[in-house]
C-alpha cells in the first residue's frame, strides 16, 4: 500500500533561516505529491503539488520537487517568516488508491 | 478558488447523545467526499468515503453504526457520531475533491469540526 514518511518535529528556526522539511513515499505507478499547512485552529490548506517526476511544485516561496529515483518530495524554503509557523503535511494521491495518504506532520516554529 | 464549509466548527456534547457534523461544497459540486479524524499533535486519519446515491466505504477499523455517513446531495455530506463517548472527541475534519478534468486528485478541505464529548 501507499505510505508517507516525513521528518519528524518539531522544527524551530529563526526567522530569515532556510528551511528543509524532508518527505519520503512508498507507492506503485504514478502518484500525484502535495504538500499541506495547517495554521493553528485552522483546516489543511493547499500548499503545492506535484503531479509527475521532476515536476516542481511552488507556492508562497516554498518549492518542492518530485525526484521518483528517490521517491521524495522534500519542502524547502529559502527564507522563512514568522507567519509560516504551522503544521507541514505530506501527501499522496493515486499508486495503489484514489485516497490521500498523509505523512504524520511536522510543526514549524519561527521566532521572530 | 473551491470552497468546503463545515458546521459546527466547535460542539460539545454529553457522554451518549449524538451529534451531527455538516459537510458542504460551496461553490462546486462534490459526488466524493472524504471524512478524516485528527488526534492531537497527530496526522490526518481517513474514516470514510462518502458518496453521493450510495453507501458511504468506511476504512479498516472504523464503525460504521458508531460513525453514520450520508452523502444527501451534490453538496453536503454528513457525518453523525452516534451514542458519542469521550473517546471520540476530536477534530473532524472533510474534503472534496474539485474534478476539473485535469486536477481531479486536488482536495479541498473543511476548516474542521471539534467535538469534545464530555
Amino acid at each position: 500500500g501507499n505510505s508517507v514518511t516525513q521528518m519528524e518535529g518539531p522544527v524551530t528556526l529563526s526567522e530569515e533561516a532556510f528551511l528543509t522539511i524532508n518527505c519520503t513515499y512508498t507507492a506503485t505507478g504514478y502518484p500525484s505529491l502535495f504538500w499541506y499547512v495547517q495554521y493553528p485552529g485552522e483546516g489543511l490548506q493547499l500548499l503545492l503539488k506535484a503531479t509527475k517526476a521532476d515536476d516542481k511544485g511552488s507556492n508562497k516561496g516554498f518549492e518542492a520537487t518530485y525526484r521518483k529515483e528517490t521517491t521524495s518530495f522534500h519542502l524547502e524554503k529559502g527564507s522563512v517568516q514568522v507567519s509560516d509557523s504551522a503544521v507541514y503535511f505530506c501527501a499522496l494521491w493515486g499508486g495503489s488508491n484514489y485516497k490521500l495518504t498523509f505523512g504524520k506532520g511536522t510543526l514549524l516554529t519561527v521566532n521572530p | 478558488g473551491a470552497v468546503v464549509s463545515q458546521h459546527p466548527s466547535r460542539v460539545i456534547c454529553k457522554s451518549g447523545t449524538s451529534v451531527k457534523i455538516e459537510c458542504r461544497s460551496l461553490d462546486f459540486q462534490a459526488t466524493t467526499m472524504f471524512w478524516y479524524r485528527q488526534f492531537p499533535k497527530q496526522s490526518l486519519m481517513l474514516m470514510a468515503t462518502s458518496n453521493e446515491g450510495s453507501k458511504a466505504t468506511y476504512e479498516q477499523g472504523v464503525e460504521k453504526d458508531k460513525f453514520l455517513i450520508n452523502h444527501a446531495s451534490l453538496t453536503l455530506s454528513t457525518l453523525t457520531v452516534t451514542s458519542a463517548h469521550p473517546e471520540d472527541s476530536s477534530f473532524y475534519i472533510c474534503s472534496a475533491p474539485l474534478w476539473d478534468g485535469g486536477a481531479g486528485d486536488e482536495q479541498y478541505f473543511g476548516p474542521g469540526t471539534r467535538l469534545t464529548v464530555t
